[in-house]
């Protein structure tokens, strides 16, 4: 029972490069999401999918790009990396937002552009 | 009205003693309110969720109250323990509104002293 894998665990990227944070879940769960988690200001929502193939905005999306083409998987990419891209993103599936289902976690990735 | 305002940002508390933690949201379509709670390192995770048919729900040490007429709602975690220290999260959904996600307070870190 793996539950949501994301990788890498850290990584460390300099201004202008790019990198796919990865997030897979074997739930069979139809709705993902990508937050970031800075310090002090909660989670914030980037990108979401409410199945493969659909995905939306969320409240930050700007400097990041996504793709759903299986159930399973939803990369995060990011283009041109900046400092302010620096912060903890967490993947996120559920298979219904009630009844007791919620939202299950990865254990995040750590993001540092220097 | 999408926002969900978590109070207090920090909280330190005595073994033994009660910790509460307070969310308020405005917008009267959100229908479920979870609580997550996140160890350093580690995602965030479900703790304990209400529906607004009920007024309070009781799990071990854990009891959520809901005021629905103040767009309240509260986490106290009765007889404190050093290993409830962690960041606590309020959510807010309205899945019956056709929205897919959470809305997330900015979080609560607790500490315990022993």
């Amino acid at each position: 029972n793996a539950g949501v894998t994301q990788t890498p665990k850290f990584r460390i990227l300099k201004i202008g490069q790019s990198m796919t944070l990865q997030c897979t879940q074997d739930m069979n769960h139809n709705y993902m999401y990508w937050y970031r988690q800075d310090p002090g200001m909660g989670l914030k929502l980037i990108y979401y999918s409410v199945g493969a193939g659909i995905t939306d905005k969320g409240e930050v999306p700007n400097g990041y790009n996504v793709s759903r083409s299986t159930t399973e998987d939803f990369p995060l990419r990011l283009e041109l990396a900046a400092p302010s891209q620096t912060s903890v993103y967490f993947c996120a599936s559920s298979y219904s937002l009630d009844r007791g289902h919620g939202y299950t976690f990865g254990s995040g990735t750590r993001l540092t552009v220097v | 009205q999408q926002q969900v305002k978590q109070s207090p940002q920090s909280l330190i508390v005595q073994k033994g003693g009660i910790s509460i933690i307070n969310c308020a949201y405005e917008n009267t379509a959100f229908d479920y309110f979870p609580w997550y709670q996140q160890f350093p390192g580690k995602g965030p995770a479900l703790l304990i969720a209400i529906r607004p048919d009920v007024s309070e729900k009781k799990e071990g040490r854990f009891t959520i109250s809901f005021n629905k007429s103040a767009k309240q709602f509260s986490l106290h975690i009765m007889d404190s323990q050093p290993g409830d220290s962690a960041t606590y999260f309020c959510a807010a959904s309205g899945s019956t509104s056709g929205t897919y996600k959470y809305i997330f307070g900015t979080g609560t870190r607790l500490k315990v002293l022993a």
